[in-house]
């Protein structure tokens, strides 16, 4: 079974805090996103990766970076988290043109 | 800018009832997919429709595709209480050449016992 692992569950930061959301996937995967779900909001892409150290901006990149060194991890950053950044964050990876699969998320709570 | 926008936002029926579930996108597609979102959890993948096929079965999912009409429809034969969950499309749009995939707002469906 393809797994999508998100290093945390459950996260508590404070604002101005740089923070890592980490992501791995055992498949191989060329494609890997970051999205963030808010109520009402559905999923918003913040960044998609195709290749490693290739990048895309996703609808909501303001505020965050990632990186992509390694094929099977993708790295979220809030460079100084802010209150506006709580939020669940969902990893997914997939191949071109077929399904995404998704990891658990991480539920961030900045104070 | 959400690619796809589903419709209605919030559904609930009783169990045995079909549930339907529309989403509208804006520009051409690859392919559409769907996915459902049980509370608090990550996204399952449920059914994959490439933009030359018009729809799609798997068990009692049926899927719809038009393409004229950019959108598409989930259909959800004898609900269970166990499909109560929120339901997601998402788009692969013809210009990213990538497989990037743009999710919509989801829609609700309580299927009560």
């Amino acid at each position: 079974d393809v797994k999508v692992t998100q290093s945390s569950r459950y996260l508590v930061k404070r604002t101005g805090e740089k923070v890592f959301l980490e992501c791995v996937q055992d498949m191989d995967h060329e494609n890997m996103f970051w999205y963030r779900q808010d109520p009402g909001l559905g999923l918003r892409l913040i960044y998609f990766s195709y290749d490693v150290k290739m990048k895309e901006k996703g609808d909501i990149p303001e505020g965050y970076s990632v990186s992509r060194e390694k094929k099977e991890r993708f790295s979220l950053i809030l460079e100084s988290a802010s209150t506006n950044q709580t939020s669940m964050y969902l990893c997914a990876s997939g191949l071109q043109n077929t399904e995404a699969f998704f990891g658990q998320g991480t539920r961030l709570t900045v104070v | 800018s959400q690619q796809g926008e589903e419709d209605p936002q919030a559904l609930s029926i009783q169990e045995g009832e079909n549930a339907t579930m529309n989403c509208s996108y804006k520009t051409s597609i690859n392919n559409l997919q769907w996915y459902r979102q049980n509370s608090g959890r990550g996204l399952v993948h449920l059914i994959l429709i490439r933009s030359n096929e018009r729809e799609k079965h798997s068990g009692r999912l049926r899927v719809t595709l038009d393409t004229s009409k950019k959108s598409s429809s989930l259909l959800i034969t004898a609900s269970r209480a166990a499909d109560t969950a929120s339901y997601f499309c998402a788009t692969d749009p013809l210009t990213s050449n990538t497989g990037k995939l743009i999710f919509g707002q989801g829609t609700t469906l309580q299927v009560k016992p």
